[in-house]
């Protein structure tokens, strides 16, 4: 059962427009949301994060948006760059629970020149 | 460099041999996570750990797995007999204890290549 859901694989973008990267959650208890970008061969980083009782968290070029009724976040990169083409991922939990993070399966983001 | 450090970065075992990885968190860090990415596939939960304490184990395989963060030392993932189908990204996470104000977020090491021939 993926309760993290990122249902677009794969994300063409020219550069210096907007990149919207798309993630669904089915379980209702998760209350706190990261998103996080991979390079090939890399760890991932911690790009930015959201709890429930907002709907909007921005930090730099980066915004992301919770929409807790539809169970749908985004995170949303102005202006694209072409050094942010990697891997995003979204992840839930349960903030007062044991922190365990669900991740989804991943975007992968090119941005052109 | 205050990040968290795993290692080995790529190891390479023969099937039935075992496999080590080690973590060690961020400084200040007292929770440990270890994921694993499978090829062309997402991050998937295998154990979260406190000091001398398995909080949550539930993406565990039932057998041939094993995870220890013991009060001296880094956090030890072990892999007995390993086989083809575990040869992937291991990767160690680590955040502040739980009930801290300054966000929930893990941090995670840049992985752990497993290769098993």
């Amino acid at each position: 059962d993926q309760q993290v859901k990122q249902n677009s694989p794969s994300l063409s973008v020219q550069e210096g427009r907007i990149s919207i990267l798309n993630c669904d959650y089915t379980n209702s208890m998760f209350d706190y949301f990261l998103w996080y970008k991979k390079y090939p061969a890399e760890g991932p980083t911690f790009l930015i994060s959201i709890s429930s009782i907002k709907d909007k968290n921005e930090d730099g070029r980066f915004t992301v948006f919770l929409n807790k009724s539809a169970k749908h976040l985004s995170l949303h990169i102005v202006p694209s760059q072409p050094g942010d083409s990697a891997v995003y991922f979204c992840a839930a939990s349960v903030a007062s629970g044991t922190y365990k993070y669900i991740f989804g399966t991943g975007t992968r983001l090119k941005v052109l020149a | 460099n205050a990040g968290v450090m795993q290692n080995p970065r790529h190891l390479v075992r023969r099937r039935g041999q075992e496999a080590r990885l080690r973590c060690s968190p961020m400084k200040g860090h007292s929770h440990v996570y270890w994921y694993r990415q499978l090829p062309e596939e997402g991050l998937k939960f295998m154990v979260y750990l406190q000091k001398e304490n398995i909080i949550d184990e539930s993406g565990m395989p039932k057998e041939r797995f094993s995870a220890e963060f013991p009060k001296e030392g880094p956090s030890i993932l072990r892999i007995q007999q390993v086989v083809r189908g575990d040869s992937a990204a291991y990767f160690c996470a680590s955040s502040l204890p739980s009930g801290r104000q300054t966000g929930n977020t893990i941090y995670f090491g840049e992985g752990s290549w497993l290769t098993v021939v």
